[in-house]
């Protein structure tokens, strides 16, 4: 079992839908979990984090980690075509040099 | 802010000859630096781990012999890909930590190097 799984795709929506992205591990010592956004050809940038369980909301973007199920979730609401993009999620233990360990990502498209 | 950058962002090498890569921390300073390297519709995957003045730590797996990294300054840690085959052809990412980072252990990453070995 791979440290961090998350959900394959790729997943189509049309414009205004809500997205639901995902992701499991099996590492409960992980205490941050993150999204990013890569964009075809281009670094990863950072979306949001989660430190611990509970929800965080930024605009369009809501995060959401379950740690007694080892469950995360991204939720966009509102999807424009300009969220067309591959999303990772990314955990880590913590700590000034902790290593982040990446979801092999799900490449999401919003047609409008 | 924030802001990594990597040159060159694509290069097409001979097999046998050796590439560097350049990653820059270009608006803060970063103790720590990271290797990464994505192969087409895959995740990143961790190459190793450098910290400014002090030999990488590299992930299981890796050669050290053949990924040399170099983490000179506090802006600056570059990759060499020695003897390059076409097998090493991929897309290598470097992130970097602001040394005034707090314990949230967040990244900034640069936008990619492609290589191609031919």
């Amino acid at each position: 079992q791979k440290e961090v799984e998350q959900d394959p795709g790729p997943l189509s929506v049309p414009e205004g839908a809500i997205v639901s992205l995902n992701c499991t591990y099996s590492n409960s010592a992980f205490q941050y979990f993150m999204w990013y956004r890569q964009y075809s050809r281009k670094g990863p940038e950072l979306l949001m984090y989660t430190y611990s369980s509970g929800n965080k909301e930024d605009g369009r973007f809501t995060a959401q980690v379950d740690k007694s199920s080892k469950y995360i979730s991204l939720f966009i609401r509102d999807s424009q075509p300009s969220d067309s993009a591959t999303y990772l999620c990314a955990m880590s233990v913590g700590g000034a040099n902790s290593k982040l360990t990446f979801g092999k990502g799900i490449t999401l498209s919003v047609r409008p | 802010g924030a802001v990594v950058s990597q040159h060159p962002s694509w290069v097409i090498c001979k097999s046998g000859t050796s590439v560097k890569i350049e990653c820059r921390s270009l608006d803060f300073q970063a103790t720590t630096m990271f290797w990464y390297r994505q192969f087409p519709k895959q995740s990143l995957m961790l190459m190793a781990t450098s910290n400014e003045g002090s030999k990488a730590t590299y992930e299981q797996g890796v050669e050290k012999d053949k990924f040399l990294i170099n983490h000179a300054s506090l802006t600056l840690s570059t990759l060499t890909v020695t003897s390059a085959h076409p097998e090493d052809s991929s897309f290598y990412i470097c992130s970097a930590r602001d040394r005034r980072g707090t314990s949230v252990p967040e990244q900034y990453f640069g936008p990619g190097t492609r290589l191609t070995v031919t």
